[in-house]
């Protein structure tokens, strides 16, 4: 069965802090992995889109990375207005173009 | 900067009750879709719609759901004889035709909350 799992479920980190979140798919067939930010109560609002292994995206203090298995969302020196759920997901051959969703990653990052 | 509009933000129905949830999407895109997220779980692909008909649906979307592109600008979900367990975020979602057929991403809504009593 495709899966894309996400980890941790939830990050605290201190204003500056930085880390990595991680998205790890089984999907045969990738055809295109999926970041999101997800502030409570609102819809899932684009970030990134990763086609191929190596690929490297970037805007402002996130940096989206992707492997043939994994995909790590990097946070430098991150801001309190970046708390949020970070959200994961992934098109694949045969899926036509639904989505795949991770569970989610919930950043809190404390000033 | 363009955004997908949903409307409600918030229906509460009894159980039984017919109930249609509304979405305005991206002016050029020409893929919808229907996302539905439970409270505490991931959110779940319902259906996929191109071209005025249903590209892809999930186990999910059985005969009590339908979708519709009414005019050029709505789309369209309705569910028939709600039950408690339809409680959840509905999401819309819209994404341009790709240079390479699609895989564009996909643009939210805010979504609409759904209450079934």
């Amino acid at each position: 069965e495709d899966q894309v799992t996400q980890s941790p479920e939830a990050l605290r980190l201190q204003e500056g802090e930085s880390s990595s979140l991680n998205c790890s798919y089984t999907v045969s067939g990738l055809r295109g992995l999926f970041w999101y930010r997800q502030d409570p109560g609102k819809g899932p609002e684009f970030l990134f889109t990763l086609y191929s292994a190596g690929e490297e995206k970037e805007k402002e203090r996130l940096k989206a990375t992707l492997t043939k298995k994994e995909s790590f969302l990097h946070i430098t020196a991150p801001k309190p207005e970046d708390s949020a759920t970070y959200l994961c997901a992934v098109q694949f051959s045969g899926g036509y173009n639904k989505l795949i969703f991770g569970a989610g990653t919930r950043l809190a990052v404390h000033p | 900067e363009p955004e997908v509009t949903q409307t409600p933000s918030h229906q509460v129905t009894q159980m039984g009750q017919e109930v249609i949830l509304r979405c305005v999407p991206i002016s050029n895109h020409l893929y919808f879709y229907w996302y539905r997220q439970i409270l505490g779980q991931k959110v779940e692909f319902l259906v996929s719609f191109y071209n005025n008909e249903i590209s892809e649906k999930s186990e999910i979307f059985d005969d009590q759901f339908s979708v519709e592109r009414p005019d050029g600008s709505n789309f369209t979900l309705k569910i028939r004889s709600t039950k408690l367990e339809d409680s959840a975020m509905y999401f819309c979602a819209s994404s341009e035709f790709g240079a390479s057929g699609s895989y564009q991403p996909q643009h939210f809504g805010d979504g609409t909350r759904l209450s079934i009593l």
